[in-house]
């Protein structure tokens, strides 16, 4: 089945700098990306998507791209703001590519100081 | 959007017995999931609910210990049976409408 590897666990960004957070994902028949933002003692909110036909998708100081030969997409957020702090978590659409079964990563806790 | 309503928010619950929790959403969905998140950890994957048709189990995970139930298109049920303290952890439903995935509020569940 399908496996999704995350990486970092942890990243500490001060305001205003960039934050990069990836994943690899390893069925190829996967064609649906999204990325979730948890805070604490909260429901995973979804922060931005990409489907397999798309390369790059940018929503204000998000973005995610995605390179399906490599099998792999990232998220990156610009200018970080103290309210980005939470936990990132990426996924990818489980077998035949339905949306509904997503298969997390582990997650990132990201931190950014003030 | 799609709301979902999960209840109960937690519970206490002892061991060797079982917990239901409900999952109603406003909109009809054709498939419901089931996650499991323990603390500081990702969601995994329980299971998927189809109306009509017996729940399909992810690796790791047997309907004897989760049945599921799944009556009409807006409501499903996971029953965690025979809980021990490792039951402990965050169960949540899931359902996609308009392509997005969207979350219930969780079920704490602590077993003691």
């Amino acid at each position: 089945g399908e496996n999704v590897e995350q990486h970092p666990s942890t990243l500490s960004v001060q305001e205003g700098d960039s934050a990069v957070i990836k994943c690899t994902y390893s069925d190829s028949a996967s064609n649906y990306f999204p990325w979730y933002k948890q805070e604490l003692g909260k429901r995973p909110q979804l922060i931005i998507d990409i489907r397999s036909n798309v390369g790059e998708k940018k929503d204000q100081r998000i973005a995610v791209t995605l390179n399906k030969t490599a099998k792999h997409f990232s998220l990156h957020i610009t200018e970080t703001q103290p309210e980005d702090s939470a936990v990132y978590f990426c996924a990818a659409s489980g077998l035949g590519g339905s949306q509904g079964n997503l298969i997390f990563g582990k997650g990132t806790k990201l931190s950014v100081k003030p | 959007s799609a709301v979902i309503s999960q209840k109960p928010s937690r519970d206490i619950c002892q061991r060797g017995t079982s917990l239901t929790i409900q999952c109603q959403v406003d909109s009809q969905v054709t498939m419901m999931f089931w996650y499991r998140q323990q603390p500081g950890q990702s969601l995994t994957l329980i299971a998927t609910a189809n109306q009509g048709s017996e729940a399909t189990y992810e690796s790791g995970f047997v309907i004897d210990k989760f049945p599921i139930s799944r009556p009409n298109l807006t409501f499903s049920t996971l029953t965690v049976s025979n809980m021990s303290p490792e039951d402990s952890s965050i169960y949540l439903c899931s359902v996609v409408y308009a392509t997005e995935a969207f979350f219930g509020q969780g079920t704490r569940l602590t077993v003691v």
